[in-house]
């Protein structure tokens, strides 16, 4: 498709459990973000690839949340050891380096619930 | 470190009119870049309207316009002739960072009315 593609959508788990949350994004867009968004807030910044490697991290809660993007295009975002607090909108963004203002184009987000 | 305000949580407005949405800012940073973003229920983040800095004129984008006061640090949103379907959550973002990244601030939640 055209825009950031995640999935999945929803993820229902169970408190301990490791969870997976894959973004496809728009092709050729070299910068990849991930973002959390609690109820009532607005997202909160986690991690920035620029290709392959990680750029900023700064923003991962804890050593429980990793993120990887191989080979510079599709990324995943790896919850270890859920915990209750973990329930949100797991957003993932990308832009292109020509893009003047930083423009990022978000997709529809992966709902977490850890029950 | 970079703050975003939104003071209000709710707006209603009836169709066909002109709406102001607000938003402060806090930053040490002399250049930075500020957005709006609209989330429908959806939840996808849609890309409004962009001012940098050191932009003289204000921002406008078809029915939206950037209202950019830098010595109050404010930076309002107005979305003039509303439609129904302008009815979404209104995000204020700044950047941080090189502009690499985002602080968004909680969102005011926008019901336009027939």
């Amino acid at each position: 498709g055209a825009g950031v593609s995640q999935t999945p959508s929803n993820k229902v788990t169970e408190k301990g459990k490791y969870v997976e949350l894959r973004c496809d994004p728009i092709s050729g867009h070299t910068a990849l973000y991930w973002y959390r968004q609690s109820l009532g807030q607005g997202p909160e910044f986690l991690i920035y690839f620029q290709g392959t490697g990680a750029a900023d991290d700064s923003g991962l809660p804890n050593d429980r949340f990793f993120a990887v993007r191989p080979e510079g295009s599709v990324s995943t975002l790896k919850i270890q050891r859920t915990e209750r607090g973990d329930s949100a909108v797991y957003l993932c963004a990308s832009s292109s380096d020509r893009a003047v203002t930083g423009e990022l184009f978000f997709g529809e987000g992966s709902r977490l619930t850890v029950l | 470190a970079q703050k975003i305000t939104q003071t209000q949580p709710g707006m209603f407005v009836q169709e066909k009119e002109a709406v102001t949405l607000d938003c402060t800012y806090d930053t040490s940073d002399q250049s930075y870049g500020l957005f709006w973003y609209k989330q429908p229920s959806s939840g996808e983040m849609i890309f409004l309207i962009y001012q940098g800095s050191y932009d003289e004129q204000n921002a406008t984008e078809g029915r939206y316009s950037l209202n950019f006061q830098k010595a109050r640090k404010s930076a309002n949103l107005v979305i003039s002739a509303s439609q129904l379907g302008d009815s979404a959550m209104y995000f204020c973002a700044m950047t941080q960072a090189g502009f690499q990244k985002l602080v968004f601030g909680t969102g005011t939640r926008l019901l336009v009315s027939p």
